[in-house]
């Protein structure tokens, strides 16, 4: 398993203004995961992070609106930038071992992923 | 592509009573399966996972699901809930590789002592 710590637990932020979630993993990880939590709905996934690459994103979501960093294969860092009442959510970083080479076993990879305690963002 | 159904979005049921929580998923190959727990104000854990084998499966903490292929389900049960299991549960779906996750709408679970 993998314990994961993410940084600001939670936060109240103004509209138009930004915030940088951190991510921290203990174990080194090729693949990091950004999900965005919305009030009553199920987890959407905003991008995936690989060290040294550019961020992927799903449809619907943006470089510029989330901008990701993924400095080494401990960290990585999500921006939401702009903010709107509309982007309170809660924000959780993932990591899934099942796809990592360091922990792949046979017959593998087998996406088991597993998730920071999350970021509560109010935007007001 | 694949999706997960969780038909029931709440479920109260009363201390030491069975459950089910349902989950019905599709995909048009095969798949791996997932329960998570999100309790109030935590990030998600994972359940209990169906990766191959034996189709039913068991956590630590008294949960069993069992895969049915020709219902293309992954219901969740326990026999004996306890307050501690109030909860948010959500059921994941992947075809496996570098295939990305699907997780189903979540189904809160309260027990009521």
């Amino acid at each position: 398993s993998a314990v994961i710590s993410q940084k600001p637990s939670r936060d109240i932020c103004q509209r138009g203004t930004s915030l940088t979630i951190q991510c921290q993993v203990d174990s080194q990880v090729t693949m990091m995961f950004w999900y965005r939590q919305q009030p009553g709905q199920s987890l959407t996934l905003i991008a995936t992070a690989n060290q040294g690459s550019e961020a992927t994103y799903e449809s619907g979501f943006v470089i510029d609106k989330f901008p990701i960093s993924r400095p080494n294969l401990t960290f990585s860092t999500l921006t939401v930038s702009n903010m709107s009442p509309e982007d309170s959510s809660i924000y959780l970083c993932s990591v899934d071992l099942g796809r990592d080479p360091r922990f792949r076993r046979e017959g593998g990879p087998y996406n088991e992923q597993f998730f920071g305690p999350g970021t509560r963002l109010t935007v007001l | 592509a694949q999706s997960v159904t969780q038909l029931d979005s709440q479920v109260p049921v009363f201390e030491e009573a069975p459950v089910e929580l349902r989950c019905n998923y599709s995909s048009s190959v095969s798949v791996y399966l997932f329960w998570y727990v999100q309790y109030p104000n935590q990030g998600l854990q994972l359940l209990l996972k169906y990766l191959s084998g034996s189709t039913l499966v068991e956590s630590i903490n008294g949960f069993e699901a069992e895969f049915n292929k020709s219902q293309t389900s992954f219901h969740l049960r326990k026999p004996s809930v306890h307050i501690s299991d109030t909860a948010e549960y959500f059921c994941a779906v992947s075809p496996g590789g570098y295939q990305k996750v699907t997780f189903g709408t979540g189904t809160k679970l309260q027990v009521i002592p």
